[in-house]
């Protein structure tokens, strides 16, 4: 069972445009929620993140919003370019009260290739 | 600082062949990670390590075997290769295992892992 899903393996956008990432989670246990960035041969790097107190955080061009109700959040790059053509993984962790051992482990999406064009 | 560390980068190995995937981090985290990564799947989580010490299974931790041999290394072995374990592994760390609010996860650069 997928508890995290990119429904779309794939995104090309306009250099210069928004570019939006989706995100869905099923465990209402996941309160803490992170995005990765990954070039082909090297692994993921974080990029932002946000707890589920906040429903939008920003850094620089990078916004993440969080619709707990919908279990939904979205990544948007704004204004994309050329060197953000990569794969874009969202993870979730439970909340610390979640019990057992399982706060602290990421559970990830399968990824979105982003693809910017000049 | 090179962060976290991983050796090999690539690997063939027969069915049936054992290997050990070795994973070093230099920032003094306590909480270490295996994982794997397969078309479609995303990174699933083979094993961790919360603390120095201590280890636990992750979400496909069979066939694999792991040892947090001190702080800064965390090593993965495959004792009998199966064709199903061809895939890209990647170590990662944390400075502490769940601590509200900080759950990022620092990721070496991966073994790619052939098994024929």
């Amino acid at each position: 069972d997928q508890q995290v899903k990119q429904n779309s393996p794939s995104l090309s956008v306009q250099e210069g445009r928004i570019s939006i990432l989706n995100c869905d989670y099923t465990n209402s246990m996941f309160d803490y929620f992170l995005w990765y960035k990954k070039y082909p041969a090297e692994g993921p790097t974080f990029l932002i993140s946000i707890s589920s107190i906040k429903d939008k955080n920003e850094d620089g061009r990078f916004t993440v919003f969080l619709n707990k109700s919908a279990k939904h959040l979205s990544l948007h790059i704004v204004p994309s370019q050329p060197g953000d053509s990569a794969v874009y993984f969202c993870a979730a962790s439970p909340n610390i009260n979640a019990g057992g051992t399982s706060y602290g482990k990421l559970t990830f999406g399968q990824g979105t290739i982003l693809t910017v064009h000049p | 600082n090179a962060g976290v560390t991983q050796t090999p980068k690539f690997q063939v190995l027969k069915t049936g062949q054992s290997m050990t995937l070795q994973c070093a981090q230099d920032m003094n985290h306590n909480s270490m990670y295996w994982y794997r990564q397969d078309p479609g799947m995303g990174l699933r989580l083979i094993y961790y390590s919360a603390s120095e010490g201590t280890t636990d299974k992750g979400e496909v931790p069979n066939g694999y075997n792991v040892s947090r041999l001190n702080k800064r290394e965390f090593s993965l072995r495959l004792e009998s290769a199966a064709p199903s374990q061809t895939s890209v592994y990647f170590c990662a760390s944390s400075p502490h295992f769940g601590t509200s609010g900080n759950y990022e996860q620092y990721f070496g650069p991966g073994t790619r892992l052939t098994v024929t």
